[in-house]
């Protein structure tokens, strides 16, 4: 079956520091990769997506590259703010409305 | 735009109680989905519907049951309410197609005592 596995958390990090969080996968065919944000007391919503290999998504000056040779899907951003605190999950859709998660990782960003 | 609407937002529910948490979309989206949120577990799929009249299980389906009837509706019943039913629990809808975002209600936080 499917499977996505990310990084043990929570991290925590200074204004301006430079983030990765890491994302491996696994799966049957040939995935959809997707970062999903959760804002304190919200539903999730879509940060960037990649829809197959080598493609990069980014958004918000969030990045990550769809890399099938490593199965990884890991996000990056140079410069993060106190306003990028929140848990971040990396997901696979195969298609049929199904997305598989990962475990979630928090991020706190101090001033 | 109200997107995916779920109620209620919280419950309190004791053991062997039933309920159906709501779920509505305004989107004309296919698909449809309920998944629970739970610490270090990240979201797991409970049912999901293709298609009005069409629902299968997902990877925790064991306790809870849905129907879907319209497009727009996709509730979760929960049959007789246990302690590890205790969760925060997400709907999502999505156009058809894997490269598709799912959009994600606000959440239901249910504790069951």
């Amino acid at each position: 079956g499917n499977s996505v596995t990310q990084m043990e958390g929570p991290v925590t990090l200074s204004e301006e520091a430079f983030l990765t969080i890491n994302c491996t996968y696994t799966a049957t065919g040939y995935p959809s990769l997707f970062w999903y944000v959760q804002y304190p007391g919200e539903g999730l919503q879509l940060l960037l997506k990649a829809t197959k290999a080598d493609d990069k998504g980014s958004n918000k000056g969030f990045e990550a590259t769809y890399r099938k040779e490593t199965t990884s899907f890991h996000l990056e951003k140079g410069s993060v703010q106190v306003s990028d605190s929140a848990v971040y999950f990396c997901a696979l859709s195969e298609g049929t409305g199904k997305l598989t998660f990962g475990q979630g990782t928090i991020l706190t960003v101090h001033p | 735009n109200a997107g995916v609407t779920q109620t209620p937002k919280f419950q309190v529910l004791k053991t062997g109680q039933s309920m159906t948490l709501q779920c509505a979309q305004d989107m004309n989206h296919e698909y449809m989905s309920w998944y629970r949120q739970d610490p270090g577990m990240g979201l797991r799929l409970i049912h999901y519907s293709v298609g009005a009249g069409i629902t299968d299980q997902g990877e925790v389906p064991n306790g809870y049951n849905v129907s879907r009837s319209t497009t727009e509706d996709f509730p979760l019943r929960l049959l007789s309410a246990a302690p590890s039913q205790t969760s925060v629990y997400f709907c999502a809808s999505s156009y058809e197609g894997r490269n598709t975002e799912a959009f994600f209600g606000q959440g239901t936080r249910l504790t069951v005592v």
